[in-house]
């Protein structure tokens, strides 16, 4: 399985950029990159996936560079609504399954 | 579309009882999972399925099983449940397909072993 490691906490004010960094030393050719929020007391929520360079949807950016052992969240202005725990997911469809890694999870929190 | 839904919500289980957590999608999604996520911490993979009638083991099996005999249904079944299973449990569901990776949570069931 890949490894995720993540910054245990963020702080950020509204309105500035935040750049929430995963490694993932041993991703294997297949895997993707998914990132989820999670607030508390409830499931995690999906945020966006890559495989390589950089993908961008209506709420965050993901790059990912060419050796693929890193991935980079970035979310534009933040704002209070924005905190909350982030993880980055490694995971590959394998032999007919799925075989998934959660990070240890990021909390960010983001003050006025 | 409803999503995941799990039953119970909460639930209190003393030493050695048994119990089933639910988990329904209705979404048509081939994938399923349960993942269980203590206190502070990340979710832990603990078992999955691809499609109905195939499961296989995560990265935490010990102490459950798992039946998935519709598409929609993927119940997890703890037998003597034991403190150490005290935990949020996330069922979660996925298309995996044509490069959709995005997983879809319930919105879990608390479990306390006492």
């Amino acid at each position: 399985l890949a490894k995720t490691t993540q910054p245990i906490s963020m702080d950020s004010y509204e309105g500035q950029e935040v750049n929430i960094t995963c490694s993932h030393n041993n991703i294997a050719t297949n895997d993707y990159i998914t990132w989820y929020q999670q607030f508390p007391s409830q499931g995690p929520r999906f945020i966006i996936q890559g495989y390589k360079t950089k993908v961008t949807n209506e709420v965050a950016s993901l790059f990912i560079p060419a050796d693929r052992k890193s991935s980079t969240l970035s979310l534009p202005r933040v704002s209070l609504s924005d905190t909350a725990v982030y993880y980055c997911l490694v995971g590959v469809r394998t032999g007919g399954g799925n075989k998934l890694t959660f990070g240890t999870g990021t909390q960010l929190k983001v003050e006025l | 579309n409803a999503g995941v839904t799990q039953t119970p919500k909460f639930r209190i289980l003393k030493i050695g009882q048994s119990m089933t957590l639910q988990c329904t999608q209705d979404m048509n999604h081939n994938y399923m999972y349960w993942y269980r996520q203590d206190p502070g911490m990340g979710l832990k993979l603990i078992y999955y399925s691809v499609g109905a009638g195939i499961t296989d083991k995560g990265e935490v099996p010990n102490g459950y099983n798992v039946s998935r005999s519709t598409t929609e249904d993927f119940p997890l079944r703890l037998e003597l449940a034991a403190p150490s299973q005290t935990s949020v449990y996330f069922c979660a569901s996925s298309p995996w397909d044509s490069g959709n990776h995005e997983q879809f949570f319930g919105p879990g069931t608390r479990l306390t072993v006492l």
